[in-house]
C-alpha cells in the first residue's frame, strides 16, 4: 500500500539554525498538508498546500515557516530561524482529492537545543 | 466544523468488539464524520469516514445515529495492536484541515 514516507525521522538542531523537513507523499496525490504535534499535546494543523501554493494556514504557521514542492516527488517545511518551542513532532500528510482522507507519514521529531 | 466529545480512555479485552463513542450534536448536514488513530510514536493512522450512512471497511465499522448527533466506531475483533488513541473528527467536505482533539486511548488487554 502506498505510504507518506518523512525524513529525517529524528532532527536534532541548535537555537537560531534553519531546518528543512522532507516528505515525499503518496504519488498520485495532489494536495498536501504539514501537522505538528508538542509532546503530550493535540496534533495541531500548520498549512495545505495545492496546486503550487498555500490554500490555507493556521496561526501557528507564521513568517517563519515556509513550504515548498521543489520537484515532482518531494514537500518540504522549512523553519527558518528555530525556537526552544518548535521542539515537536512534525507530521506531513497527503489526499488525492480535498474532500478524500489524508494519510499521515511517520513523522519527524525535531528537537531544538 | 462541529466539536466532538470523546471518553478520556476505555478498555477492552482481546478479542472482543471495541465500542468507541463519539457526541457531534452541532455536526452540520455537510459535515463528515471521519475516524483516525494514533499507535504510539507513529502519524495518526486514517480509519473510516462516513456522512449519515454506516459504513465498514477492512479496519472497522462505523455506525452514525441517525439524527447524526452521535457515531461509534466498532473494532470487531480488537488485538493488542489496536492499542492506540482514537480520534473522532467532524470535517467539512473540502476543508483543508483536520481538527484533532485529545481522542480516547484505547487499551487492548489480553
Amino acid at each position: 500500500e502506498p505510504e507518506v514516507t518523512q525524513t529525517p525521522s529524528h532532527q536534532v538542531t541548535q537555537m537560531g539554525q534553519e531546518v528543512i523537513l522532507r516528505c515525499v507523499p503518496i504519488s498520485n496525490h495532489l494536495y498536501f498538508y504539514w501537522y505538528r504535534q508538542i509532546l503530550g499535546q493535540k496534533v495541531e494543523f500548520l498549512v495545505s498546500f495545492y496546486n503550487n501554493e498555500i490554500s490555507e494556514k493556521s496561526e501557528i504557521f507564521d513568517d517563519q515557516f515556509s513550504v515548498e514542492r521543489p520537484d515532482g516527488s518531494n514537500f518540504t517545511l522549512k523553519i527558518r530561524s528555530t525556537k526552544l518551542e518548535d521542539s515537536a513532532m512534525y507530521f506531513c500528510a497527503s489526499s488525492g482529492e480535498a474532500n478524500q482522507p489524508q494519510h499521515f507519514g511517520d513523522g519527524t521529531r525535531l528537537s531544538i537545543l | 466544523d462541529a466539536k466532538t466529545t470523546q471518553p478520556t480512555s476505555m478498555d477492552c479485552a482481546e478479542g472482543r468488539a471495541a465500542n468507541l463513542p463519539c457526541n457531534h450534536s452541532t455536526i452540520s448536514g455537510n459535515e463528515y464524520v471521519y475516524w483516525y488513530r494514533q499507535i504510539h510514536s507513529q502519524g495518526p493512522q486514517y480509519i473510516i469516514h462516513g456522512l449519515k450512512n454506516n459504513e465498514t471497511n477492512e479496519m472497522a465499522s462505523l455506525i452514525i445515529t441517525e439524527d447524526r448527533k452521535s457515531s461509534t466506531l466498532i473494532l470487531p475483533h480488537a488485538t493488542l495492536r489496536d492499542t492506540a488513541v482514537y480520534y473522532c473528527i467532524v470535517r467539512v467536505e473540502n476543508n483543508n484541515d483536520m481538527r484533532f482533539g485529545a481522542g480516547t486511548r484505547l487499551t487492548v488487554k489480553p
